[in-house]
């Protein structure tokens, strides 16, 4: 099955600064990477995908890159505000059922 | 907006006791996922479910059953709740195939087995 890796776990940097989060993957069939991110009390939610016939995509202050070569991604957040402090997920299909989701990266903006 | 609801945010339970998890959905999506959340392991599918009375396996599934008798509901059934199983419960859903869809969370429940 498909195994995700996420880095780091925690990540703190100060407001304005850009954040990095990585995963790897070891499914080369997999096709689709999407990001998640889940606010204290709710679930994850959607905030960026990114399909294997891409390398890079944009919206606004967040971007997603994906290395196919290498089996990478990763999640770009630049001039972080209080608002994105929160923990994020990567995931990446098992070429079955189902996501398999990494660990999560607790994002911390400080002010 | 896709509407992923929970019956319940925060459930307290006694050791044996049989526990059931609810989720419902508005959009007609055809597949729906339960998942539990720990610290550290992050989310991990218990069960999953592609259509009506049918369902499969995920990836930790012992302790645990579901339910599908309508395609808007989906439960999670902890037989004889243990306390290894307190922990967050996500229900989640998938319009077509996973593997190129979004999937929509709903809000989690809260499970603390005594």
């Amino acid at each position: 099955g498909e195994n995700v890796e996420q880095h780091p776990s925690t990540l703190s940097v100060q407001e304005g600064d850009s954040a990095v989060i990585k995963c790897t993957y070891s499914d080369s069939a997999s096709n689709y990477f999407p990001w998640y991110k889940q606010e204290l009390g709710k679930g994850p939610q959607l905030i960026i995908d990114i399909r294997s016939n891409v390398g890079e995509k944009k919206d606004q202050r967040i971007a997603v890159t994906l290395n196919k070569t290498a089996k990478h991604f990763s999640l770009h957040i630049t001039e972080t505000q209080p608002e994105d402090s929160a923990v994020y997920f990567c995931a990446a299909p098992p070429g079955a059922d189902g996501l398999t989701f990494g660990k999560g990266t607790h994002l911390i903006i400080q002010p | 907006d896709v509407k992923v609801t929970q019956s319940s945010r925060y459930l307290v339970k006694r050791t044996g006791e049989k526990v059931f998890l609810e989720c419902v959905q508005d959009m007609d999506h055809e597949n729906m996922f339960w998942y539990r959340q720990d610290p550290g392991l992050g989310l991990r599918l218990i069960y999953f479910s592609y259509d009506v009375k049918m369902k499969e396996k995920g990836d930790i599934p012992e302790g645990y059953s579901v339910s599908r008798e309508k395609k808007e509901r989906f439960s999670l059934i902890l037989e004889s709740a243990s306390t290894n199983q307190t922990s967050m419960y996500l229900c989640a859903t998938v319009a077509g195939r996973v593997g190129g869809e979004t999937q929509y969370f709903g809000p989690g429940t809260r499970l603390l087995v005594l």
